[in-house]
């Protein structure tokens, strides 16, 4: 079964500050892809980042990094310099190839404030 | 490009009367997706079409829950009777084929308040 942990309900910082969102992941399965949505207030989930198991590679987008560990089975997200505006629910999701099918399952999300 | 477009926004109403959500996808993609997302919680999986076919919809509730998406474009979610614990975000994605690699687009989703 597959399953994501983001035992981080909610984290409070101050802008400028850098944060991380942890991401803990359990699967089976050897081929799979992880991702990182954001939610703002506004409802919609926003695509962030997609990560397949045989990249290792850390990535840096900005002000956004994302280091993926298989052997902890963790995808960690930082925010470096926060902004009012990275305030938002972020979720880390999993899923599987399962016939070559999308079927993704999310991690129940941190909250992220940040205050001016 | 326009993204995916739901409505209404927002929905109350009794508890035993019928509701139905509304989703129009991102033009040409094939696969569309209804989520459920209770307080909270992360997005869960009702159903996905690809083009007209429903191929899992092991987790919408039968007896109550339905879904249609004629001609393979727009798509309806429907809930009769509703219940009080039907009070979640009713989200929709849809995205290119519904390949594992593939990034779903979703939208604003609809908010449901069953009292």
């Amino acid at each position: 079964a597959q399953k994501v942990t983001q035992a981080q309900t909610e984290i409070s910082v101050v802008e400028k500050e850098d944060v991380t969102l942890d991401c803990v992941y359990e699967t089976r399965d050897t081929t799979y892809y992880l991702f990182w949505y954001k939610q703002p207030p506004s409802g919609e989930l926003v695509f962030l980042i997609r990560r397949n198991s045989f990249d290792e590679q850390n990535e840096i987008s900005g002000r956004y990094s994302w280091n993926f560990q298989k052997s902890t089975s963790s995808f960690n997200f930082t925010i470096t310099a926060s902004q009012v505006v990275d305030s938002a629910v972020y979720f880390c999701a999993l899923t599987r190839v399962s016939g070559g099918f999308q079927k993704l399952v999310f991690g129940t999300g941190t909250r992220l404030l940040v205050s001016p | 490009e326009a993204g995916v477009v739901q409505s209404p926004r927002y929905k109350i109403i009794e508890k035993k009367q019928p509701v139905a959500f509304w989703c129009n996808p991102i033009s040409g993609h094939n696969t569309l997706y209804w989520y459920r997302q209770n307080l909270g919680q992360g997005p869960e999986l009702l159903i996905r079409y690809e083009n007209e076919e429903a191929v899992d919809d092991s987790q919408l509730p039968k007896d109550r829950f339905s879904a249609e998406r004629l001609k393979g474009v727009d798509s309806t979610l429907k809930i009769q009777p509703a219940e009080l614990g039907d009070s979640a975000v009713y989200l929709c994605a849809s995205s290119l084929r519904g390949l594992a690699w593939e990034t779903q687009y979703f939208g604003p989703g609809t908010r449901l308040l069953v009292l």
